[in-house]
C-alpha cells in the first residue's frame, strides 16, 4: 500500500509555544490531506481537511487560528498547534487517499505539552 | 457517510479465525464498506474494501451480504499481533473525509 510519513513521531513542548507536525506522502500525490486528533481511549476524530494551493476547511469547533495547516505540495502537509496548552496534548494523525480513492493514515504524532 | 455499528469488543484464541461484524443498514449505493485496524498508538492500517462483491486479500476476507446492510471482516488464522481495534466505515472513496466510530477492540489470546 501506499506510505504516508509523519514527523516527529512525538513532540514534548511547554505550554505557550508552537509545534509544528509534517505529513508526507511518500509515492504517490494528494491535492487533499486529512487530520486528525485522537485522545486516550477515545476515536479519531477529524479536525480538518487540508488542500493544495487553497485553504484548509475546518471541522465545526477546530479553531483555524490555533490549529494552522499549510498544504506546500502535492506530497506535504504541515499542522502547526499554535500557543500549545496542556489540553492541546492528543495523538495527532493525518491520511492521505491514494488515487483519490483509498486512504492512508500516518504513524502518528504524540504531543505531550508540560 | 451512512452510520456503521459495530460490537464493542471480542476475544478470539490465537490460530482460530477471528470474524468482525458490521451494521451498515443505510449504506447508499456508492459507497463502499472499507476496514481500517488501529494497533496501540499507531496510525489506522488500511485492510480491505468492497462494494457488492466478496474481497480477499493478504490480509483478510470481506463478506458483504447481497442486500449489503451488513459485513464481516474475517481474519482466517489470527495471531497476537492482531490485537487492535477494527473499524468498519462506509465510505464513497472520493478522496472525502473519513468518519471513525468507536469500532470493535479485538483480542487474541494465547
Amino acid at each position: 500500500g501506499a506510505v504516508v510519513s509523519q514527523h516527529p513521531s512525538r513532540v514534548i513542548c511547554k505550554s505557550g509555544t508552537s509545534v509544528k507536525i509534517e505529513c508526507r506522502s511518500l509515492d504517490f500525490q494528494a491535492t487533499t490531506m486529512f487530520w486528525y486528533r485522537q485522545f486516550p481511549k477515545q476515536s479519531l476524530m477529524l479536525m480538518a481537511t487540508s488542500n493544495e494551493g487553497s485553504k484548509a476547511t475546518y471541522e465545526q469547533g477546530v479553531e483555524k487560528d490555533k490549529f494552522l495547516i499549510n498544504h506546500a505540495s502535492l506530497t506535504l502537509s504541515t499542522l502547526t498547534v499554535t500557543s500549545a496548552h496542556p489540553e492541546d496534548s492528543s495523538f495527532y494523525i493525518c491520511s492521505a487517499p491514494a488515487g483519490g480513492e483509498t486512504q492512508y493514515f500516518g504513524p502518528g504524532t504524540r504531543l505531550l505539552v508540560l | 457517510d451512512a452510520k456503521t455499528t459495530q460490537p464493542p469488543s471480542m476475544d478470539c484464541a490465537e490460530g482460530r479465525a477471528a470474524n468482525l461484524p458490521c451494521n451498515h443498514s443505510t449504506i447508499s449505493g456508492n459507497e463502499y464498506v472499507y476496514w481500517y485496524r488501529q494497533i496501540h498508538s499507531q496510525g489506522p492500517q488500511y485492510i480491505i474494501h468492497g462494494l457488492k462483491n466478496n474481497e480477499t486479500n493478504e490480509m483478510a476476507s470481506l463478506i458483504i451480504t447481497e442486500d449489503r446492510k451488513s459485513s464481516t471482516l474475517i481474519l482466517p488464522h489470527a495471531t497476537l499481533r492482531d490485537t487492535a481495534v477494527y473499524y468498519c466505515i462506509a465510505y464513497t472513496g472520493t478522496a472525502s473525509k473519513l468518519t471513525f466510530g468507536t469500532g470493535t477492540r479485538l483480542q487474541v489470546t494465547l
